[in-house]
């Protein structure tokens, strides 16, 4: 079974700073998939960045980026230049390359940027 | 535009008795799922259907029941609902199964009293 971990409940950052959010999973899989979305309080669950395991090169999309680590299954997301609206609870998900998509998710890290 | 919609975002109902919550995407998107979120355990999986009449279990099953008749539908049903089913719920689809991001819903709160 898959399981992703989270171990940081809670974090904050200052407006304009940079954050790191941890997260490790575990799989005996070897091609799959990594998420992080980001649920603001609107509740809404949104795609931040996605993570192809058999990629080397780390993804980004504007301010986010990921430190993918295959072998120490680990996937941590770097928010740089942390704006207000980026407070909101962020979850890392894993999904197996074939059959079914289910995802698997971490129980999330809240995020507060300070102003 | 693309979206999945869920109806009701809200809900309050009693314990037993029966209610539906709708899921509905416009994107011809062949693998549809729903997601309970309970704090401090993330989302986890309730069912899952990977196209028309065809449907199976994920992690959390128990008490509930879908049924995919229609492709661009995925409902999900409470046949006796129990306090222990209050929660948030998201209805998520994609393109198909394996590699596919998932799009989510706005998620319905329901409370069961």
């Amino acid at each position: 079974a898959q399981t992703v971990t989270q171990s940081q409940p809670e974090m904050s950052v200052q407006e304009a700073e940079t954050v790191t959010l941890s997260c490790t999973y575990d799989t005996s899989e070897n091609n799959y998939y990594l998420f992080w979305y980001k649920q603001p309080p609107s509740r809404q669950m949104i795609l931040v960045i996605r993570q192809e395991a058999y990629k080397q090169q780390n993804a980004t999309e504007n301010r986010f980026s990921v430190n993918f680590q295959k072998a120490a299954k680990s996937f941590s997301l770097k928010i740089s230049d942390s704006q207000l609206g980026d407070t909101a609870m962020y979850f890392c998900a894993f999904m197996k390359h074939a059959g079914a998509n289910n995802l698997f998710f971490g129980t999330g890290t809240r995020l507060t940027v300070i102003p | 535009e693309a979206q999945v919609t869920q109806n009701p975002r809200y809900l309050i109902t009693v314990t037993g008795k029966k209610l539906t919550v709708t899921c509905s995407q416009n994107m011809n998107h062949e693998y549809m799922s729903w997601y309970r979120q309970d704090p401090g355990l993330g989302l986890r999986q309730i069912y899952y259907s990977m196209n028309v009449e065809v449907t199976d279990k994920g992690d959390v099953p128990e008490g509930y029941k879908v049924s995919r008749k229609e492709k661009r539908n995925f409902p999900l049903i409470l046949e006796s609902p129990s306090p222990n089913q209050t929660s948030l719920y998201f209805c998520a689809s994609s393109l198909a199964g394996g590699r596919e991001t998932q799009y989510f819903g706005p998620g319905t709160r329901l409370l069961v009293l």
